[in-house]
């Protein structure tokens, strides 16, 4: 069963807009953590923010903020303020603390921010 | 000095060549990770060490073979490859790959091409 899905394989957003990604987890395990990854071209993974999924209130760094709704199971990403560095491909991933499981990530969201 | 890093950058091997991709990191890491990425499917994790023993092997054919002589070094030695094996080979590492809090970083990654 897929544990991350990510159900936007491309995205579009103007340039100083917000935009939101989607991510959906399943897990049993009452215990993990969700990450969100950026990839550039370039094709390094860049971490961007992480919430656990004991934390009481929704993670921000910077211009990136998680809105965990754990009862849904969903963690969308939203990117305040969009800028053309913006453009990349973002992955969602998670951890299972349980099963010391490594990160499974989803399939990932192309944006790309236009001027 | 960069966090992660890999050599080489971009490779192209015929199918009966030996090759190796490194992988480094300075971030005084515990545990490193071999991830495959191909077009369109998620990330695979591949091989997961721990303080230099290997902890996770997920099916990875044989003719992938990692090495990792310490904690911050990672090898992975490529011999009679498929041509379905072209993908682009991410390194990572992390402080412990237990705890629901592993941020992983990645990286540049090797670009393998396999003719």
């Amino acid at each position: 069963a897929q544990k991350i899905t990510q159900t936007q394989p491309g995205m579009f957003v103007q340039e100083k807009e917000a935009v939101t990604l989607d991510c959906t987890y399943d897990t049993s395990d009452p215990s993990y953590g969700l990450f969100w990854y950026k990839q550039p071209s370039s094709g390094e993974m860049i971490f961007l923010i992480y919430q656990g999924s004991y934390d009481q209130q929704n993670a921000t760094e910077g211009r990136y903020s998680l809105n965990f709704q754990k009862a849904r199971k969903s963690a969308n990403l939203v990117i305040s303020a969009s800028q053309l560095g913006d453009s990349a491909m973002y992955f969602c991933a998670m951890r299972e603390v349980s099963g010391n499981t490594p990160l499974v990530f989803g399939k990932g969201t192309r944006l790309s921010v236009i001027a | 000095e960069t966090g992660v890093t890999q050599t080489p950058r971009h490779l192209v091997m015929g199918m009966t060549n030996k090759k190796s991709l490194k992988c480094e990191q300075h971030l005084g890491h515990n545990a490193m990770y071999w991830y495959k990425q191909s077009a369109k499917k998620p990330l695979e994790l591949m091989f997961v060490y721990n303080f230099k023993e290997q902890t996770e092997n997920n099916s990875v054919p044989s003719r992938f073979s990692p090495e990792c002589p310490n904690s911050s070094h990672l090898f992975l030695h490529l011999h009679t490859l498929q041509p379905e094996d072209s993908a682009l080979y991410l390194c990572a590492s992390s402080q412990d790959p237990r705890g629901s809090y592993n941020e992983q970083f990645f990286g540049p990654g090797t670009r393998l091409t396999v003719l």
